[in-house]
């Protein structure tokens, strides 16, 4: 999507590795979300930010941890990659923290861990 | 706790007919409701939103309607079409707060066939 880019698309990696995801954002907005979406649980949130170095937990944070250090980043870390970690992860941006103005989501990187 | 119930969670609708998905919620301090859809392999998107004080919101063949005694809101595909046939979450949050996030439910695959 237009102003909001994910990194890597795709990613295979073994149980027990540290992994990092990218969100690269050009729209300058202050609030950044990471999702998870499994089959049954729809999209759950993980962290997120509400500025440079302010972040908080989501329902999931367990295993995860970020980090915002400029407005246009935020990089997601599993500690250590266990396979429940497998899933679809959305990077989602927004200029309201409500989300009145709408979230705008990324395509997803899609992690496997094996 | 999930503060956001939806359901149906499939939906098989044919071409023509009327596709309805229900949402209710729990936190009365939510005052902004919104539908993204979701094609595969895509991020989800904003479609429609509304707030609690208008009854129904209108926008092309997508209607939300909204009873705020009851708590609960849906979406109306009117003349579904097979380009319909997505994944649907309805979302809430309390705007003017300091939450800083949308609650998803979790999700309506609707399927429309020719």
């Amino acid at each position: 999507d237009a102003g909001i880019t994910q990194s890597p698309r795709h990613k295979v990696t073994e149980t027990g590795t540290p992994v990092t995801l990218r969100c690269h954002q050009t729209e300058n907005h202050r609030y950044m979300y990471w999702y998870r979406q499994d089959p049954g649980h729809g999209l759950r949130l993980i962290h997120y930010s509400y500025g440079v170095k302010d972040t908080d937990k989501g329902e999931v944070s367990d295993g995860y941890s970020v980090s915002r250090s400029k407005t246009e980043d935020f990089l997601l870390t599993l500690e250590s990659a266990t396979s429940s970690q497998t899933s679809v992860y959305f990077c989602a941006i927004s200029p309201s923290g409500g989300g009145i103005y709408g979230y705008t989501f990324g395509s997803g990187t899609r992690l496997t861990v094996v | 706790q999930q503060q956001v119930k939806q359901s149906p969670q499939s939906l098989i609708v044919q071409k023509g007919g009327i596709s309805i998905i229900n949402c209710a919620y729990e936190n009365t301090a939510f005052d902004y409701f919104p539908w993204y859809q979701q094609f595969p392999g895509k991020g989800p998107a904003l479609l429609i939103a509304i707030r609690p004080d208008v009854s129904e919101k209108k926008e092309g063949r997508f209607t939300i309607s909204f009873n705020k005694s009851a708590k609960q809101f849906s979406l109306h595909i009117m003349d579904s079409q097979p380009g319909d046939s997505a994944t649907y979450f309805c979302a809430a949050s309390n705007s003017g707060g300091s939450n800083y996030k949308l609650t998803f439910g979790k999700g309506t695959l609707l399927t429309v066939n020719p």
